[in-house]
């Protein structure tokens, strides 16, 4: 079984509809994080959690919101949908000591 | 985090090493470096990191000048599955927010 699964892996919705993606882990780690990819584009942060208390906004963090409900589940919502948040979604955890983060196979979202 | 700067794209030969060069000249005493490759819209995979020396592990190996200006990801027989983008990465531990930047396209021909 994977170590990081999103839910779902692939979303079409339509402008000003609310969503939201799902991230579970069972590598044990307490930091998560929500990036963002665009086409020909690296990874953008979009939100991270050190622990369950603990939230905080990344680079481009304007239009999503984050829940952490358990150590090992992270949520992204989009409160209202718009056609440029149309990306590849990939949530991720880390090791406690020297970082090295490992990440979910990605969402797709689409929005028309 | 510092910054790193990689070359574009690098073209490799099947079972042949490939060599991905990395700068970051501006990297502080206490910061690490990662390496990540992403095969196509997969979710990036972690193969190495290190600080200031030399590191190996069943994926590549990892070679960081002694200034610790540059370092190079070797990959000592490629394969086709290698063809991936591969980012160099520098950040601190504590912190925790990596920066990706553009990587590296690294394509393994027959």
């Amino acid at each position: 079984d994977a170590d990081v699964t999103q839910t779902p892996r692939n979303r079409i919705t339509k402008t000003g509809k609310r969503i939201m993606l799902e991230c579970s882990q069972t590598k044990g780690h307490d930091r998560m994080y929500w990036y963002r990819q665009d086409p020909g584009l690296g990874l953008r942060l979009i939100y991270y959690s050190f622990d369950v208390k603990d939230i905080n906004k990344g680079e481009i963090s304007d239009g999503y919101s984050v829940s952490r409900q358990a150590q090992a589940k992270f949520s992204l919502s989009l409160e209202s949908a718009i056609p440029n948040q149309t990306a590849l979604y990939f949530c991720a955890t880390s090791a406690p000591v020297y970082n090295e983060q490992f990440f979910g196979p990605g969402t797709r979202l689409t929005v028309l | 985090d510092a910054k790193t700067t990689q070359p574009t794209s690098m073209d490799c030969a099947e079972g042949r090493a490939a060599n991905l060069p990395c700068n970051h000249s501006t990297i502080s005493g206490n910061e690490y470096v990662y390496w990540y490759r992403q095969i196509h819209s997969q979710g990036p995979q972690y193969i190495i990191h290190g600080l200031k020396n030399n590191e190996t592990n069943e994926m590549a190996s990892l070679i960081i000048t002694e200034d610790r200006k540059s370092s190079t990801l070797i990959l000592p027989h490629a394969t086709l599955r290698d063809t991936a983008v591969y980012y160099c990465i520098v950040g601190g531990t504590s912190y925790g927010k990596l920066t990706f930047g553009q990587g590296t396209i690294l394509t393994v021909h027959p």
